[in-house]
């Protein structure tokens, strides 16, 4: 099976500006969750979509948002952009429905590197 | 926020001997979980050990869990230069996907 892919992989982007990031995961992974990895603060959870329903949120401001979509591949968006938003932006998917069995392992995509002038 | 530490921040060792990491956490836990990052790269999933249970295997990993003392410990056997990455433990509660992550150890194994 093919990994998680993230799309793109690098973007600079000016304060002020939005930017979508982009997550397809594993084929017949249905839970899908972004996290946000800097050398300050470490990895952070974002939030988690399940079925096209947010399932759990972390603690980041409202410019952060995602959403996914019915082919479970989910994106985030993040508005206003600010310099501490620059940071690795990490997608993983887990295995989770009663068809195809659950898994509470995550398998993380490559990441997208924000760069926020 | 991170659930906990890890310890220690930095370790180097020469190829071949063993390496352990720790982990601290704060919370109950469902499970824990040791994923690897190389170089900023994404993380890659090496073991999962779930709360009633108190030392799994895989390979040359070994991991040991102790709810009493809400730690954990990853252990490397025979290291290999390629083993060099940073090393992280994650937990989760409940039935949450949502993972915590520790500070993580930067491992270097010299060839």
């Amino acid at each position: 099976k093919a990994g998680v892919t993230q799309t793109p992989r690098y973007l600079i982007k000016t304060r002020g500006q939005q930017v979508t990031l982009s997550c397809s995961p594993i084929s017949g992974h249905r839970s899908v969750s972004w996290y946000q990895q800097t050398p300050g603060q470490g990895l952070q959870f974002l939030f988690e979509y399940f079925s096209e329903t947010q399932r759990n949120k972390g603690n980041f401001p409202g410019r952060f948002s995602g959403r996914q979509f019915s082919n479970s591949r989910s994106e985030m968006n993040v508005s206003t952009l600010e310099l501490g938003d620059s940071a690795l932006y990490l997608c993983a998917s887990s295995l989770e429905g009663s068809a195809g069995g659950s898994s509470y392992e995550q398998y993380f995509g490559p990441g997208t590197r924000l760069t926020v002038t | 926020s991170q659930q906990g530490e890890e310890d220690p921040q930095a370790l180097s060792i020469q190829e071949g001997e063993n390496a352990t990491m720790n982990c601290s956490y704060k919370t109950s836990i469902n499970n824990l979980q040791w994923y690897r990052q190389n170089s900023g790269r994404g993380l890659v999933h090496l073991i999962l050990i779930r709360s009633n249970e108190r030392e799994k295997h895989s390979g040359r990993l070994r991991v040991t869990l102790d709810t009493s003392k809400k730690s954990s410990s990853l252990l490397i056997t025979a290291s290999r230069a390629a083993d060099t990455a940073s090393y992280f433990c994650a937990t989760s509660s409940g039935s949450a996907r949502q993972l915590t992550f520790g500070s993580g150890t930067q491992l270097t194994v010299l060839p």
